[in-house]
């Protein structure tokens, strides 16, 4: 049973900038859910995603936006990139939602 | 408004020395409340789901309750390797929305 993958590990950006980060969901799981989570802070929701459906989102503006695919494997996307982007973006998957098994993270830096 | 709040913000405990981590939280219908754990540099790793007042589960040292309002992190007779971030989430009935704290930095001397 492999666990969720998050793609690249860390990346650096220009201001304006547009980004794509990638998840792999842990096998079977079909429920994908999205974290920012600043130095020392806690995870902010971003969105979420059942089965190629946002059945639920955070504070975040439109220019933050996913997508599931069949597979269940997610993207994130990002436009016109800010400064304040710079931040570890989580992904977690699970198959109930009773559960969510959390990525390593992508270290995203906006300069 | 929804929202979340751990205390301590930190807490050193010597290996042994038994202590409890708290998590209040408002929000406008609770599906569940979960625990999670984070290590430096890592994604958190899951320990608990709670979804009703008087609900309990244990895991090792680890022992989470739940209330109306507010759930407990136990630990009793901590070791160095309990030394981590815990993190404490609520998932709202509306909108499927996630609310974490942000969180309980414990450390554990021997």
């Amino acid at each position: 049973e492999t666990g969720v993958t998050q793609s690249p590990t860390h990346l650096i950006k220009t201001r304006g900038q547009q980004v794509t980060l990638r998840c792999s969901s842990q096998s079977g799981h079909n429920t994908v859910s999205w974290y920012q989570q600043a130095l020392g802070q806690g995870p902010q929701f971003i969105f979420q995603y059942y089965r190629e459906e946002e059945n639920g989102r955070g504070n975040f503006p439109p220019r933050f936006s996913g997508l599931q695919f069949p597979n269940y494997s997610s993207e994130l996307n990002v436009n016109a990139l800010e400064l304040d982007d710079s931040a570890l973006y989580l992904c977690a998957s699970s198959l109930t939602g009773n559960g969510y098994t959390f990525g390593s993270g992508t270290r995203l830096t906006v300069v | 408004e929804d929202q979340v709040t751990q205390s301590p913000e930190a807490l050193r405990l010597q290996e042994g020395e038994s202590s409890s981590l708290n998590c209040s939280y408002t929000v406008s219908g609770l599906r569940g409340l979960f625990w999670y754990r984070q290590d430096p540099g890592k994604g958190p790793e899951f320990l608990f789901t709670l979804y009703s007042a008087g609900e309990e589960k244990e895991k090792e040292r680890l022992k989470a309750t739940l209330t109306k309002k507010e759930s407990f992190l136990h630990i009793t007779a901590p070791k160095p390797e309990d030394s981590a971030t815990y993190l404490c989430a609520v998932q709202a009935n509306t909108g499927n929305q996630f609310y974490f704290g942000t969180g309980t930095s414990l450390t554990v001397i021997p």
